[in-house]
């Protein structure tokens, strides 16, 4: 059974970077078979998609975030990471990570979530 | 346009049939693109309900189902139950975007 869990500080400063790691059990991230990705969800609202890696480090990013994020992996430690700079009260949201088949565009996978607040 | 239109809420009597319908354009649905519905518990991660249009996963109930037709979708639930009350959201490929769009999100009210 695959599982995935975020992690990091729950706390940012306004202007800061916000850097958060999935890290994911139960499988490979090496597998080719699918894309990892990052999705966020302001409190009361709905959900974002922020982008996604695949296992050799090609990404695509939401192009209202593109200028802000990078998103990283790394095989040997089985996680993903995400960073979202110059972070205001507005990036404020749950942050999920999720897997997200090649050639199957759905996420069948998600971690808990973290809440990341952005305040001095 | 990259939106993915819900209505906002829908809400049903227990037994009742409910739909929730999601309009898409040019650059989601329209092309072909499939279309994936969550279902979402407050305070937890969306979980998969539907995916390519029509499928459901292992577990769902196949009280849930849903269709896919031009720029639109739409997710039926039947026999509804108090447990169905949660927010439901569809989600596609966008070619403007070059990854996922979601909907607004439809939170189902069972009276």
């Amino acid at each position: 059974q695959v599982q995935l869990q975020e992690s990091g500080p729950g706390l940012v400063k306004p202007s800061q970077t916000l850097s958060l790691t999935c890290t994911v059990s139960g499988g490979s991230i090496s597998s080719g078979s699918y894309y990892w990705s990052w999705i966020r969800q302001p409190a009361g609202k709905g959900l974002e998609w922020i982008g996604r890696i695949y296992s050799s480090g090609s990404t695509n990013y939401n192009p209202s975030l593109k200028s802000r994020v990078t998103i990283s992996v790394d095989t040997s430690k089985n996680q993903f990471s995400l960073k979202l700079s110059s972070v205001t009260a507005a990036d404020t949201a749950v942050y999920y990570c999720a897997r997200e088949g090649v050639g199957m565009p759905h996420f069948d996978y998600w971690g808990q979530g973290i809440l990341v607040t952005v305040s001095s | 346009q990259s939106v993915l239109t819900q209505p906002p809420s829908v809400s049903g009597a227990p037994g009742q049939r409910v739909t929730i319908s999601c309009t898409g354009s040019s650059s989601n649905i329209g092309p072909g693109f499939d279309v994936h519905w969550y279902q979402q518990f407050p305070g937890t991660a969306p979980k998969l309900l539907i995916h390519t249009n029509s499928i459901r996963p292992s577990g769902v109930p196949d009280r849930f189902s849903a269709s896919r037709s031009g720029t639109s979708a739409s997710l039926a639930i039947t026999g509804l139950q108090a447990e169905d009350e949660a927010d439901y959201y569809c989600q596609s490929y966008d070619s403007g975007l070059s990854g996922s769009l979601f909907g607004g999100g439809t939170k189902l009210t069972v009276l």
